[in-house]
């Protein structure tokens, strides 16, 4: 099984914070993800990377940034965290290419309060 | 610009009868479709796929429909089972692209 771990379920952290959310995968994907869910808005991709120190933006980069020294983890990065940032953020990871199906597998995700 | 979008946002159903999820997209480039499931306190999870040269695929107790004339993508789920109650997105994949374009999901509840 394609197991997705998303390092915290629940974080609450402080205006101006600098944040860490971290993912790791153990299927030797290329491709990971980093979305965020809110309510009425659906999955909005931040950043992904198509392999390790790769990074490519998203649709809503702003406010973030990611890390990728190893393949099997992608790290998101809020340097200063703002009340507007409080969301579900969702990691996913996938073989890269149509052949692959392009079947994204999503950890459990982290829910990020700032207050 | 390019969307896709679901058009209920709430399904109410009793366990045992058949449901139907519908999508609309807006991007007639998009050559690939997935619904995921998405339970509470979970991740979303993939059920089944569609390339756009197909009109119908069949799954375990699912079906996906596809009409590329009207732009319009529909999950069939047959005998719904409580397990079922979930949240449901489409999403579509742009061309050229590895990233997916999600709807806003469909809430699904089935009743006992």
């Amino acid at each position: 099984d394609v197991k997705v771990t998303q390092s915290s379920r629940y974080l609450v952290k402080r205006t101006g914070e600098k944040v860490f959310l971290e993912c790791v995968q153990d299927m030797d994907h290329e491709n990971m993800f980093w979305y965020r869910q809110d309510p009425g808005l659906g999955l909005r991709l931040i950043y992904f990377s198509y392999d390790v120190k790769m990074k490519e933006k998203g649709d809503i980069p702003e406010g973030y940034s990611v890390s990728r020294e190893k393949k099997e983890r992608f790290s998101l990065i809020l340097e200063s965290a703002s009340t507007n940032q409080t969301s579900m953020y969702l990691c996913a990871s996938s073989r890269p290419g149509l052949q692959a199906k392009n079947i994204q597998y999503f950890g459990a995700g982290t829910r990020l309060s700032v207050l | 610009g390019e969307s896709v979008g679901l058009h209920l946002p709430t399904l109410s159903v009793q366990e045992g009868d058949n449901s139907i999820i519908n999508c609309a997209y807006s991007n007639s480039a998009s050559d690939y479709f997935i619904w995921y499931k998405q339970e509470s306190g979970k991740g979303p999870q993939f059920i089944i796929d569609i390339r756009s040269n197909m009109d119908k695929r069949q799954g375990q107790r699912v079906t996906v429909l596809l009409n590329k004339t009207v732009k319009h993508l529909s999950l069939q789920i047959a005998a719904t089972q409580p397990g079922d109650s979930a949240v449901y997105f489409c999403a579509e994949i742009n061309t050229g692209f590895q990233k997916l374009v999600f709807g806003t999901g469909t809430r699904l509840l089935v009743s006992p």
